[in-house]
């Protein structure tokens, strides 16, 4: 059982560069979320999914763009990499958004932006 | 606004001392608060959560609603305990975190 499975590990980006995160899991989720963790500002949620075919922003959206692609995976795309995005990266899923719920985190991914 | 206030970056103690993690919340309405942890190279995980009750690996967290607060307490710390430890709120179907405290436990 992989639970949630985040890929790329590590990736570097030059500034204006495209890439996409992708994030599967396989616990039969219905919501799934992407956040940001940064050294002293904790983890920032970007977006999330609360069940498949809908998505919405979190706390910090800009520059970024998602697709529930299907019940299984949440991708999170940066159109033009800036160097304040460099950051690291986690995709996590839970049952449903509601009471009690508890996350499955993934094992992040490393983004440095030049 | 709905908030979450870990006031120490890192809070070091010795192995066998008591540890308390101190988190504070601002939210209007009943709370539903959390404590996740994240070992050295492994997954953020959940800890506990304060509708259960419960105690993990001899922590334990109550919630003070008149001080609004979820401090994380363990009587005896070991050095496996260090970690980072976050303090979470659910806001709207969502966890807010707290910017975490880095917790070391030295021999």
């Amino acid at each position: 059982n992989a639970g949630v499975t985040q890929t790329p590990k590590f990736q570097v980006l030059k500034t204006g560069q495209s890439m996409t995160l992708q994030c599967a899991q396989d616990m039969n989720h219905n919501s799934m979320y992407w956040y940001r963790q940064d050294p002293g500002m904790g983890l920032r949620l970007i977006y999330y999914s609360a069940s498949e075919g809908t998505t919405d922003k979190g706390e910090v959206p800009n520059g970024y763009n998602v697709s529930r692609l299907n019940k299984r995976e949440f991708s999170l795309r940066l159109e033009s990499a800036a160097p304040s995005q460099t950051s690291v990266y986690f995709c996590a899923s839970s049952l449903k958004q509601a009471t009690n719920e508890k996350l499955f985190f993934g094992s992040g991914t490393q983004l440095s932006v030049l | 606004a709905q908030r979450v206030t870990q006031p120490e970056k890192l809070l070091s103690v010795f192995k066998g001392a008591p540890v308390e993690l101190k988190c504070n919340y601002s939210y209007s309405g009943s709370p539903e608060l959390f404590w996740y942890v994240q070992y050295s190279r492994q997954r953020l995980q959940l800890l506990l959560r304060h509708i259960s009750r419960e105690s993990i690996k001899g922590f334990t967290a109550d919630l003070n609603k008149g001080e609004t607060s979820f401090h994380l307490k363990k009587p005896f710390a070991q050095e496996e305990d260090s970690a980072m430890y976050y303090c979470a709120l659910r806001s709207q179907g969502n966890l807010i975190f707290g910017k975490g405290t880095k917790l070391s436990v030295k021999p």
